[in-house]
């Protein structure tokens, strides 16, 4: 079935450095791929997708890249801040079945941890 | 829009006891989703409804789970009996349409123990 695999699990920074985390996905039709940050206690909350029609998307410090041939997307995040400090999920979805029900299938989480 | 609205936002109860979660999606959005979160198996996809309608149940853990949606602005959870391995945040998200490329909007979670 569909996969998607997120690394690291967890991450450690200091203020001011990038940070990277990498998803792969093993559906070949997916083609929407957003990111969620979750902070300790809330709910995940997209912060910024990109669609297979694109190949990276950038918001402020935030960015996503999309490779579909080697088929993993990445979220890059420059001049971190100690607020950036969450667990970022990845996620992806197909169109396999269009007008129809497309499951939304998340990584395992990564565990960003800001240090000032 | 207030959001996705999920209550109760904690609840403690005995194993054995009857739990449910309820949720109120965001007005104008079709598609309703309920996932569970634990440390050990991250975010989990329970159920989907579509108008109402569940779609796919797949994730539903076991017949001691059940999901309602009478109508496009209210869904239940209800575990019973509930048991200690069933304490997790459960998570109502939900999207306008079904197809891809729509994003999901979680709710607060409704944080369970059950002891």
């Amino acid at each position: 079935g569909e996969n998607v695999e997120q690394h690291p699990s967890t991450l450690s920074v200091q203020e001011g450095d990038s940070a990277v985390i990498k998803c792969t996905y093993s559906d070949s039709a997916s083609n929407y791929f957003p990111w969620y940050k979750q902070e300790l206690g809330k709910r995940p909350q997209l912060i910024i997708d990109i669609r297979s029609n694109v190949g990276e998307k950038k918001d402020q410090r935030i960015a996503v890249t999309l490779n579909k041939t080697a088929k993993h997307f990445s979220l890059h995040i420059t001049e971190t801040q100690p607020e950036d400090s969450a667990v970022y999920f990845c996620a992806a979805r197909s169109d396999r079945f269009a007008g129809g029900y497309n499951k939304l299938i998340f990584g395992a989480g990564t565990r960003l941890a800001v240090h000032p | 829009d207030a959001g996705v609205i999920q209550s109760p936002r904690h609840e403690v109860t005995e194993m054995g006891q009857e739990v449910t979660l309820r949720c109120k999606p965001i007005s104008g959005h079709n598609s309703l989703f309920w996932y569970r979160q634990t440390m050990m198996r991250g975010l989990e996809l329970l159920i989907y409804f579509n108008n109402n309608v569940p779609i796919d149940d797949s994730g539903m853990p076991e017949d001691r789970f059940s999901a309602k949606m009478p109508n496009a602005s209210f869904s239940t959870l209800k575990i019973q009996p509930s048991e200690p391995r069933d304490s997790a945040v459960y998570f109502c998200a939900s999207s306008p349409l079904g197809g891809s490329g729509n994003t999901i909007y979680f709710g607060e979670g409704s944080w369970l123990t059950v002891v």
